[in-house]
């Protein structure tokens, strides 16, 4: 069974800073991962999708990386502002099947 | 277009009780999910549908129903609540599997 783990669980930042948001997973014969956003009671927002033949995806100020020889992928968002503070969860889609597996997520708080 | 909408928003059963959540989509996607959040949990999956036709489990399906009624609809039923089935449900759908997944808003669900 597929494990996402993300480190830390909450991150507090003044506004400005740039994020750095780690993800690991340990299958290897992974075909895509995702970077998804959680706002307090809501769904979760699609932010990028890296495919395994892919090593980065970028979109405004984010930016996703993908190592799949050491199990990792990190989102950058550069300059944060308050409204950047929300949970970010990754997801890795193995080769084998549909499914995600999701990591417990980060919860970013971007101070004023 | 409504994209993934979930109904209720919110429900409280008694042990025992059923009920179905309905999931609906204007996507024209071929692939449905169910998943189960759970504070600290991530988010796991409990039954997904590829295509239209086929249902099949997930990581968490104890407990569970599901039904592939079209194509935009995808129904979860729980036959006997339990207060361990008290989460959050979100209901996704994804295109193909290049494409990223989106979610609905979710159903909030206790049992007492």
């Amino acid at each position: 069974k597929q494990e996402v783990t993300q480190i830390p669980a909450a991150l507090s930042v003044p506004e400005g800073e740039n994020l750095v948001l780690n993800c690991s997973f340990t299958d290897s014969a992974i075909y895509n991962l995702q970077w998804f956003r959680q706002d307090p009671g809501k769904g979760l927002t699609s932010l990028l999708l890296i495919q395994s033949s892919q090593r980065e995806q970028t979109s405004g100020r984010l930016n996703a990386s993908l190592d799949k020889s050491s199990g990792r992928s990190t989102l950058y968002i550069a300059a944060s502002q308050p409204g950047d503070s929300a949970t970010y969860l990754c997801a890795q889609e193995t080769s084998n099947d549909y499914k995600l597996s999701f990591g417990a997520g980060t919860t970013v708080t971007v101070r004023a | 277009n409504a994209g993934v909408t979930q109904t209720p928003k919110f429900q409280v059963l008694k042990t025992g009780q059923s009920m179905t959540l309905q999931c609906a989509q204007d996507m024209n996607h071929n692939s449905m999910y169910w998943y189960r959040q759970d504070p600290g949990m991530g988010l796991r999956l409990i039954y997904y549908s590829a295509s239209e036709g086929t249902t099949d489990k997930g990581e968490v399906p104890n407990g569970y129903n599901v039904s592939r009624l079209n194509k935009r609809e995808f129904s979860l039923r729980l036959e006997s609540a339990a207060p361990s089935q008290t989460s959050v449900y979100f209901c996704a759908t994804q295109s193909g599997r290049v494409n990223e997944q989106y979610f609905g808003p979710g159903t909030r669900l206790t049992v007492t």
